[in-house]
């Protein structure tokens, strides 16, 4: 079946450590989108994808990085400089153009311990 | 700028009753229009989705939602509500103009609760 899969679905960091939050999808989307789920805050948008080896910042970057080197994926390292990375994480891509909706995978929570 | 605003971040009903969630856009120009459901600890599921053509708009589990360009609302309804319903929602519009072209912009979501 086609999806968006997300990995882990729970993860433990340290702070000071960097970790890489997974996100495959094999529906052939060109656009793919990272966000961060605070309670009572919605979906704030961290980076997004539009193409392979392409991608831009979104509303709240600082402290994070993705690379974008095969359509299929699209990787979010949380880095030691995200004062608060403690969040949800969800992953989320679409077809360009037209009026298509995103699709998303189930997410992945981040505790800093 | 371009903004979506979600009235209420809890809405109670019992079950049976009519269910209502607000969503409001602010821009002169009809953006594309979405509501999403979510469950505990899950990814967002479309449950409907406006883009041109009729203003009420028919999606998944018995929602509806009507697009009222006078009034920039896009509300959420279900006739009669489930206690399957209960979940957060989400409204989000997207653009085809402006600095955050093509991205979605959510609303911070409306959490329902389904009394017996």
């Amino acid at each position: 079946d086609g999806g968006i899969t997300q990995s882990p679905k729970y993860l433990f960091r340290k702070e000071g450590q960097n970790v890489t939050l997974s996100c495959e999808q094999n529906l052939n989307h060109d656009a793919m989108y990272w966000y961060r789920q605070d309670p009572g805050q919605g979906l704030r948008l961290i980076y997004y994808s539009q193409i392979v080896n392409d991608f831009q910042k979104g509303d709240i970057a600082e402290g994070y990085s993705v690379s974008r080197e095969k359509k299929e994926s699209f990787p979010l390292t949380v880095t030691s400089a995200q004062k608060n990375p403690t969040a949800f994480y969800l992953c989320a891509s679409r077809p360009l153009g037209g009026n298509t909706e995103a699709f998303f995978g189930q997410g992945t929570r981040l505790t800093v311990v | 700028a371009q903004s979506v605003t979600q009235l209420g971040s809890h809405v109670s009903v019992s079950e049976g009753a009519l269910v209502l969630l607000r969503c409001n856009y602010s821009s002169s120009v009809p953006p594309y229009l979405f509501w999403y459901v979510q469950y505990p600890n899950q990814g967002l599921q479309l449950l409907l989705k406006y883009t041109t053509g009729a203003t009420l708009v028919k999606g998944i589990n018995g929602f509806e939602a009507e697009f009222k360009k006078s009034e920039t609302s896009f509300h959420l309804t279900k006739p009669s509500a489930h206690m399957s319903d209960a979940a957060e929602y989400f409204c989000a519009v997207r653009f085809s103009y402006g600095g955050s072209q093509g991205n979605l912009i959510f609303g911070k979501g409306t959490k329902l609760s389904v009394k017996p």
